[in-house]
This record gives C-alpha cells, structure tokens and sequence, in this order.
C-alpha cells in the first residue's frame, strides 16, 4: 500500500541556520510528491511539487526538495531558515488513477530568535 | 480570486446531533476534495468529487457520514449522529481537474468539537 512517513515530528532550528525535513515513500510507481506547509490556523498551502525530470525542485519561500529514487525521499530543504517559516509540513503522495493525497503525519517545525 | 472557502469556522455540537459542513470551491474547479485532520489520525482522504458524482468515498469512515455537490459547486459533507470521536479539523480543497499532476488548494477547515 502507498504511505509516506516524515520520521521527525517535531525539529528545532535557529533563525539563519539550515533545515532539512525528511520524507520517506512507499510507492510501486513513479511517484506524484509533494509538499504543504500548514500555519496556525490556516489550510495547506502547496510549498511544491514534482513528478518528473530534473529531480532537484524548487519552490516558494525559498524551499527546495530533492527526490532520490534510489534512497525513495523527497526530502525538503532551506538554505537559512526565518522565524515566520514556524509551521507544520506535511510532505504528500498522489497515486495514480485516484484523486486522493496520501500524507505523511507532519513535522512541527520550531524557529529558536 | 477568491480561494476555497468553508463554513461554520467553527462548530460545536452535542453528541448525537446532525452537522452539515459547506464548502466553496475555487470558482472553475471541477474537482473537489474532503480530507480530515485529527491528533490521533493526521490528515486523512474522505471523499472526492469529479462534477457532482463522487468517483472514490472510500475514506468516509462510517454510513453516519455523507457527502453531496450539486451544480458542480458547493459541496456539503453531513454528519449524522455526531460521536466524540468525530472531533477533527474537516479541510475542503479543489483543483482544476483529478489529474496527478494538479494542485489540490485547500480551504482554512472546519474545526468540529462534539461534546
């Protein structure tokens, strides 16, 4: 069956340091991924998404992911983290021939001043 | 233009009790989703709508619960005899189309507390 697990629940990160969200799939195909930011609040908004070719994606508010076939992640990257990216990521999978996402439980991300 | 919009923002009701929750899809959005989000479950697929048919509703967890889109729009999710259990965040999205490849844009939720 599809699932998609983010092993971390909740990270820390300094304002100005790097962040690295993991992903892992489980999917028999070529998988559709994505990946949601959720703020107090709010519904999801979509950071970005891949389903073929270059597999370094780039997205809004300077995130990127990489998907690695091989290692079966789309791990989700900044380069320096700001306190207003303090949220709930939710990285995604949709299978094919169904309409549905598949989400992982999110990762609580904190930003330390 | 306006994005996805649900009402009530907020309900509480008494265990037992009906509720109907509404949803606006983007304008043009023929396809229209509804997904759940509670502490124990995270975010999990209900029902989507492709026009006013309903192609997969195999995430609604019990016949208490039920869904319907009329003139390709406005969805209602209704739940009858409302349990404790149903306290959740109840999130509508909507995308052009049911493709892979599009954007599901996902409304603020429904957030349901069941006494």
């Amino acid at each position: 069956a599809q699932s998609v697990t983010q092993p971390d629940i909740h990270i820390t990160v300094s304002e100005g340091a790097s962040l690295e969200l993991r992903c892992n799939y489980s999917y028999g195909a070529t998988p559709y991924l994505f990946w949601y930011v959720q703020s107090p609040g709010q519904g999801l908004q979509l950071l970005l998404k891949y389903f073929s070719g270059d597999t370094l994606v780039q997205g809004i508010k300077g995130f990127e992911a990489e998907f690695k076939r091989s290692q079966s992640s789309f791990n989700l990257r900044k380069p320096s983290v700001h306190w207003s990216d303090a949220a709930e990521y939710f990285c995604a999978v949709h299978p094919s021939n169904t309409g549905k996402l598949i989400f992982g439980q999110g990762t609580t991300l904190q930003v330390k001043p | 233009g306006a994005g996805v919009s649900q009402s009530p923002s907020n309900k509480v009701t008494e265990k037992g009790k009906d509720v109907e929750l509404r949803c606006d899809p983007i304008s043009g959005h023929t396809a229209l989703y509804w997904y759940r989000q509670s502490l124990g479950q995270g975010l999990e697929f209900l029902i989507y709508f492709q026009g006013n048919s309903a192609p997969d509703k195999s995430g609604l967890p019990s016949d208490r619960f039920s869904a319907e889109r009329t003139g390709g729009s406005v969805s209602t999710l209704t739940i009858q005899r409302t349990q404790q259990e149903d306290s959740a965040v109840y999130l509508c999205a909507s995308s052009l189309g049911t493709g892979e490849l599009e954007t599901q844009y996902f409304g603020p939720g429904t957030r349901l507390l069941v006494l």
